[in-house]
């Protein structure tokens, strides 16, 4: 069975640039998870959403980050202006049920993100 | 505010040893998870506690949530090379939205051979 997808694994752009991220949670799944990963502050929650709907965007640092879930089988995060401190490891999970804290998580492979 | 911590944050282990890291919440949890990343890799679920003094067993690993459902704990015996790893515990912040997993700051474990 297919995990989840995500692309591109590896992007590397100059400060200022729009950045956006890609996800395809396992088919199935009603939940999906944005997370990001540093050395300094760990692995935080971005945004989850629950069918599709945004649920809680709290862990968003700023208006720069946006993400979308225009259906069950794609989601993006979009930086837009990038700045250097967002370089991280960006992860999409997914998983099941309603309740965003209840419910084991499937990672995906993660967006290395360098901002020049 | 809510958080939950893991001590401790690295663990150097000779293989063949045992070691145990903890996890710990400000708060009464409704379940815990654990999960193991390979440097390099994505975080992998590795099981869920949901009962008061829950213990679960994965071949050498251990896994016990507290009688108050506060605190967790992974032993792992016989260590191997396979092991090496972080491993997070992870507990669900509850908040008027809907509660969402908050993660440990891990235990990084490195396997001396």
């Amino acid at each position: 069975d297919a995990g989840v997808i995500q692309s591109p694994r590896h992007e590397v752009t100059e400060m200022g640039q729009e950045v956006t991220l890609r996800c395809k949670p396992i088919s199935g799944h009603n939940s999906l998870f944005w997370y990001r990963q540093t050395m300094m502050r760990g692995l935080e929650l971005l945004i989850y959403f629950n069918n599709n709907v945004p649920i809680d965007d709290s862990g968003m640092p700023e208006d720069r980050f946006s993400a979308k879930m225009p259906n069950a089988s794609f989601s993006t995060l979009k930086i837009q202006p990038s700045e250097p401190r967002d370089s991280a490891v960006y992860f999409c999970a997914s998983g099941t049920g309603g309740s965003g804290g209840n419910q084991p998580q499937h990672f995906g492979d993660g967006t290395r993100l360098s901002i020049l | 505010g809510q958080q939950v911590m893991q001590i401790p944050q690295y663990q150097h282990v000779q293989e063949g040893e045992d070691f145990t890291t903890y996890c710990n919440s400000s708060t009464t949890l409704s379940n815990i998870q654990w999960y193991k990343q390979r440097p390099g890799g994505h975080p992998v679920f590795l099981i869920q506690l949901v009962k008061s003094g829950e213990v679960k067993k994965q071949k050498r690993l251990t896994f016990q949530f507290g009688e108050a459902k506060k605190n967790s704990s992974l032993h792992i015996t016989a260590t191997q090379t396979t092991d090496v790893g972080t491993y997070f515990c992870a507990g669900p912040l509850i908040k008027a939205a809907g509660n969402k997993l908050t993660f440990g700051g891990g235990t990084r474990v490195l396997v001396k051979p």
